[in-house]
């Protein structure tokens, strides 16, 4: 059974950057089975995929048009988990912040976190 | 704003059958892709209910039901109980956005 332990401060600074972590058991993260996606929720942009990585013979990563300039989601087999990382946040980007497991191949969420809500304040 | 669109809220009296609609377009449901829904009490993590329009993970109840035609899906959940009052989404993938999208989400109550 995949479970995803997510970790990060729950109240950001504007201008800074907001960082969280997923951590995983049962998986790996360098699993040619899977890819590791973040998305967050708000209740102003509801429900939004911000980006995925995954290895196959090297590691690929995708970022959704939204957050491309400011986002960075990075693998880390030492540890096995992965991060995000936003920069330049506002208060827009206050959210629930969720990891997601999909299946290779496949395009539905099987496996999430628990979920950080993020807010972003001074 | 959500690209895939659902009513905000239904509901239904315990026993009866209801159903949550998840409209996309032709980049979207309409150009194939699958539809999947979940199921998201708050504070917890969404549970997949229905993945590829109309496949129950094991464990999920077949009460819950799942159904594409055209650019739409449909959640249909029978005999309703007081446990299914949760909010539920829908989400397929966009290859005009290249990502993945999501309703807006439906609030269930059970009357």
């Amino acid at each position: 059974q995949v479970q995803l332990q997510q970790s990060g401060p729950g109240l950001v600074k504007p201008s800074q950057t907001l960082s969280l972590t997923c951590a995983i058991s049962g998986d790996s993260v360098s699993s040619i089975s899977a890819t590791w996606h973040w998305i967050r929720q708000s209740p102003s942009r509801g429900l939004e995929w911000l980006g995925r990585t995954y290895y196959r013979s090297k590691w690929s990563i995708d970022y959704a048009v939204s957050v491309k300039r400011r986002i960075a989601i990075n693998p880390d087999t030492s540890k096995n988990q992965f991060s995000l990382q936003l920069n330049s946040v506002t208060p827009e980007d206050t959210a629930v912040y969720y990891c997601a497991r999909v299946n290779r191949g496949e395009r539905h969420f099987e496996y999430w976190g628990q979920g950080t809500l993020v807010t972003v304040s001074s | 704003q959500s690209v895939l669109t659902q009513p905000p809220s239904v509901s239904g009296a315990p026993g009866q059958r209801v159903t949550i609609s998840c409209t996309g377009s032709s980049s979207n449901i309409g150009a194939g892709y699958g539809v999947h829904w979940y199921q998201h009490l708050p504070g917890t993590a969404p549970k997949l209910l229905i993945y590829d329009n109309n496949n129950r993970p094991s464990g999920v109840p077949d009460r819950f039901s799942g159904s594409k035609s055209g650019t739409s899906a449909s959640l249909a959940i029978t005999g309703l109980q007081a446990e299914d009052e949760a909010d539920y989404f829908c989400q397929s993938y966009d290859s005009s956005l290249s990502c993945w999208v999501f309703g807006g989400g439906t609030k269930l109550t059970v009357l």
